[in-house]
């Protein structure tokens, strides 16, 4: 069956980076594109961007674009969001969710920025 | 940006209820709409797909209708295990939305 395996919660410092993964399983990985979405209490759930792993062709909504950056690692069927510059209104749950019409959803990673 | 609005914000019902829920895009979204269950602490979970298509795993009593810019959900016999918010979400273009969601209480 399909499976998104998210990394565990993240607390991090105002200004630097952390890295989220998504582990794909029970599917071909580089057949279906990989979003990844924000959800907060106040913007609710908001597309981040979305990455083909078998090319590794990428699009981000504009929001988030120089903020996230997507990447794919085909070796363990796993796709990964850098989030950068981090400020407390990047503190939020994250997720992956699969193809276009967002069918799976991974668990969600709680990032939490503070200082 | 095609903007998502869902009605009402929140609802209460009994146990036996049908219950409706409402979408409405900001301009037609071809049918491209679908309806995701989100209870607390959980992913949102798929529902229904492409405005009618029940996923795989999701009981009967759920459904859906709609066209243009205007959806609906319909839970035919409100179960306890259906308390949750559902969310609408287009994706006939980018970047693809979501509606900010309907809570349903029991009564």
């Amino acid at each position: 069956q399909v499976q998104l395996q998210q990394s565990g919660a993240e607390l991090v410092k105002p200004g630097t980076s952390v890295k989220l993964s998504c582990k794909a399983s029970g599917y071909t990985f580089t057949s279906n594109h990989m979003n990844w979405i924000k959800q907060t209490t106040g913007q609710g759930l908001e597309w981040i961007g979305i990455i083909n792993p078998g090319s590794g062709g990428t699009s981000y909504n504009v929001k988030f674009k120089g903020k996230a950056t997507l990447t794919v690692d085909k070796s363990s069927s796993t796709a990964f969001m850098q989030l950068s510059s981090l400020t407390p209104e990047d503190s939020a749950v994250y997720y992956c969710a699969r193809r276009n019409d967002f069918d799976y959803w991974g668990q969600g990673v709680m990032v939490t920025v503070s200082s | 940006d095609i903007q998502m609005t869902q009605s009402p914000s929140v609802l209460s019902a009994s146990v036996g209820d049908r219950v409706t829920l409402n979408c409405k895009a900001s301009q037609n979204i071809n049918k491209y709409l679908n309806w995701y269950q989100q209870k607390l602490g959980e992913a949102p979970k798929l529902l229904i797909y492409n405005t009618n298509n029940l996923q795989t795993g999701i009981p009967s009593r759920f459904s859906g209708s709609g066209s243009g810019t205007d959806y609906t959900l319909t839970i035919s016999s409100l179960q306890p295990e259906d308390v949750a918010t559902y969310f609408c979400f287009q994706h006939n273009s980018w970047p693809h939305t979501f509606g900010a969601g309907t809570k349903l209480e029991l009564k």
